[in-house]
């Protein structure tokens, strides 16, 4: 059973627009939330996180939205640039210090337009 | 600071051999995570050293291990491999054990045949 879901496989938008990639999960024992942009044989790279006791976080082009009552987070990136084009992958964890994996999404393939 | 770095980065091996593979942590981390990446089942966590001691592992059979050592090292072995463990590895380091923000290295890609 997939605690972690992002519904969307791909996504395309024009360079200059705003790109949304949305997550779901189901454990309510998350509470910290991870965004990681991965290349074709490359490792994630870390882009944005969020506690649970946030419901927003910024970091330049890159705002993440956590909605605990949905159990939902999306990622905006404005404005979008092709060099933005990869695989978008949602994390979360439970509980600081007491484990020490990550659960994975299956990602979510950005195809920005120039 | 140099990243994570795993040896080596292209791996390939017949059924039934086994492999051992590598990854350094961020320079003060001591926090090493493996995980396997497969294009069915995507990123699943193998398990977790902090220490030297496992803390944490995923759902895999004990054909996969692990250890860490004392400057925080980590290696990862697959024993008796099957041509399902065809996938990239990929470590990840952090400062402290768990549910921080881990940052991973290029991985391993590992070709079973």
């Amino acid at each position: 059973d997939q605690q972690v879901k992002q519904n969307s496989p791909s996504l395309s938008v024009q360079e200059g627009r705003i790109s949304i990639l949305n997550c779901d999960y189901t454990n309510s024992m998350f509470d910290y939330f991870l965004w990681y942009k991965k290349y074709p044989a490359e490792g994630p790279t870390f882009l944005i996180s969020i506690s649970s006791i946030k419901d927003k976080n910024e970091d330049g082009r890159f705002t993440v939205f956590l909605n605990k009552s949905a159990k939902h987070l999306s990622l905006h990136i404005v404005p979008s640039q092709p060099g933005d084009s990869a695989v978008y992958f949602c994390a979360a964890s439970a509980g600081v210090g007491s484990q020490g994996n990550l659960i994975f999404g299956k990602g979510t393939k950005l195809s920005v337009k120039p | 600071k140099a990243g994570v770095t795993q040896t080596p980065r292209y791996l390939i091996k017949t059924r039934g051999q086994q492999v051992t593979l590598s990854c350094s942590p961020i320079s003060g981390h001591r926090s090493v995570s493996w995980y396997q990446q497969t294009p069915g089942q995507g990123l699943q966590f193998l398990f977790e050293y902090f220490s030297e001691t496992q803390r944490n592992k995923g759902n895999f059979p004990g054909r996969f291990s692990g250890r860490q050592f004392s400057n925080s090292r980590s290696e990862m072995n697959v024993s008796t491999l099957e041509l399902g463990d065809s996938a990239l590895y990929l470590c990840a380091s952090s400062s402290r054990q768990g549910g921080e923000t881990q940052y991973f290295g290029p991985g391993t890609r590992l070709l079973v045949l």
